[in-house]
């Protein structure tokens, strides 16, 4: 099947530093991309859908601004928190979706853990 | 505008015995449906999907779920549980036209020895 990674898998960072997460699609070319925030214990939350070239579509409520999207390609989309703070410690999931397979299928990475100090 | 309603944030089931993991979705056309499973700091892994062809669906690891339409479901079963089912479940819902996927608020389920 489909696999997509992320790196890191778990960051620590300083309260007012920036983050880069990047999601790849190892063996398939994904024409879109999305990001997930997930709190303990909760769903996921869509934050935000990219598609490859394009600037991405940010959910209501989500800071374009601050959560940068970037799909430069069609096997990497990374999101940079920018200006941390602990309120923005998360779990985030990327997923992605291949023009090939079913509609609206979409094919999960590990996720990475954010922590903000 | 889609909904994904799922019955019950934690089910708890003895080893051996039936998992039923209940999923409601509200949409003006039929969806793709789907259950995903997440292990404890893990992504989502796919169980089954429903695009439409046979409503009794089978997936990975024993697991089936039927779409029945005039109820609006899509619950999740598997008739032996087994220890490493112990996970949280989502299901969720996308249209045709739509590229996004609406999730529900996840099923946690134990599995006692």
């Amino acid at each position: 099947g489909a696999v997509v990674s992320q790196h890191p898998s778990w960051v620590i960072c300083k309260s007012g530093t920036s983050v880069k997460i990047e999601c790849r699609s190892l063996d398939f070319q994904a024409t879109t991309m999305f990001w997930y925030r997930q709190f303990p214990k909760q769903s996921l939350m869509l934050m935000a859908t990219s598609n490859e070239g394009s600037k991405a579509t940010y959910e209501q409520g989500v800071e374009k601004d601050k959560f940068l999207i970037n799909h430069a390609s069609l096997t990497l989309s990374t999101l940079t928190v920018t200006s941390a703070h602990p309120e923005d410690s998360s779990f985030y999931i990327c997923s992605a979706r291949a023009g090939q397979v079913a509609p609206s299928e979409q094919f999960f990475g590990p996720g990475t853990r954010l922590t903000v100090l | 505008a889609q909904s994904v309603t799922q019955l019950g944030s934690h089910v708890s089931v003895s080893e051996g015995a039936l998992v039923l993991l209940r999923c409601n979705y509200s949409s003006s056309v039929p969806p793709y449906l789907f259950w995903y499973v997440q292990y404890p700091n893990q992504g989502l892994q796919l169980l089954l999907k429903y695009t439409s062809a046979a409503t009794l669906v089978k997936g990975i690891n024993g697991f089936e779920a039927e779409f029945k339409k005039s109820e609006t479901s899509f619950h999740l079963t598997k008739p032996s549980a087994h220890m490493s089912d112990a996970a949280e479940y989502f299901c969720a819902a996308g249209s045709g036209s739509a590229r996004q996927l609406t999730f529900g608020s996840g099923t946690q389920l134990t599995v006692l020895p």
